[in-house]
């Protein structure tokens, strides 16, 4: 079965300075990874998907993702954090049962941004 | 186009009732999977349809389950209700016959008292 690890449950940045929200897999075959976010009492956003093609994924608002098979790594960054990204980041994992696919999160990055 | 929707919102129910979550998915999507979402176990797979079909299950006991209409809409039931059931559960879709790459709703927040 494939696996998720998110190294840090919450991560706090000042507005203006780098983000990195790290993720590392486990999979048995060539994955496909995703980022999604959560907002307060919102359901889930898909911010990036990485499925074989580029190693480098580039996402809306600015994140971006590198597929680095040598480490089983998927982080998250963005140059420049923003007020509005303090949310919860969720590094995500296909997992192939039955010839099927599900998704298989992990527990998730609190991303906090202070002015 | 519109986005998956999810109604109710918000439920509160009472332990031993039964409850059913509905689940609109984006126009011309065929998959869509239901998920639990609370603060001690995280998001976990419930289940998901292709095409009225039942493809895969979660690790869930029976009083949990759910069905597909022809129109791809959804829904789950829960039967039995016990206050563990008290969670965020959020509906996925995806135009992909395998399912990835999903496009969730708002979720319902469901209360068990």
């Amino acid at each position: 079965a494939q696996s998720v690890t998110q190294l840090d449950s919450h991560v706090s940045v000042s507005e203006g300075t780098p983000v990195l929200l790290r993720c590392n897999y486990s999979s048995s075959y060539s994955p496909s990874l995703f980022w999604y976010v959560q907002h307060p009492n919102k359901g889930l956003q898909l911010l990036l998907k990485y499925t074989s093609a580029a190693t480098l994924v580039k996402g809306i608002n600015g994140f971006e993702a590198e597929f680095k098979k040598s480490e089983t790594s998927f982080h998250l960054t963005k140059p420049s954090a923003h007020m509005s990204d303090a949310a919860e980041y969720f590094c995500v994992v296909s997992d192939r049962v039955g010839g099927f696919q599900k998704l298989v999160f992990g527990t998730g990055t609190r991303l906090l941004v202070s002015p | 186009k519109a986005g998956v929707t999810q109604t109710p919102r918000y439920l509160i129910k009472t332990r031993g009732q039964q409850v059913t979550l509905s689940c609109s998915p984006i126009s011309g999507h065929r998959s869509v999977s239901w998920y639990q979402q609370t603060p001690g176990q995280g998001l976990q797979f419930l289940f998901e349809y292709f095409s009225e079909t039942q493809r895969n299950k979660g690790n869930f006991p029976g009083r949990f389950s759910g069905r597909q209409f022809s129109n791809s809409r959804s829904e789950m039931n829960v039967s039995t209700l016990e206050l563990g059931d008290s969670a965020l559960y959020l509906c996925a879709s995806s135009s992909r016959t395998d399912g990835t790459e999903a496009f969730f709703g708002q979720g319902t927040r469901l209360t068990v008292v």
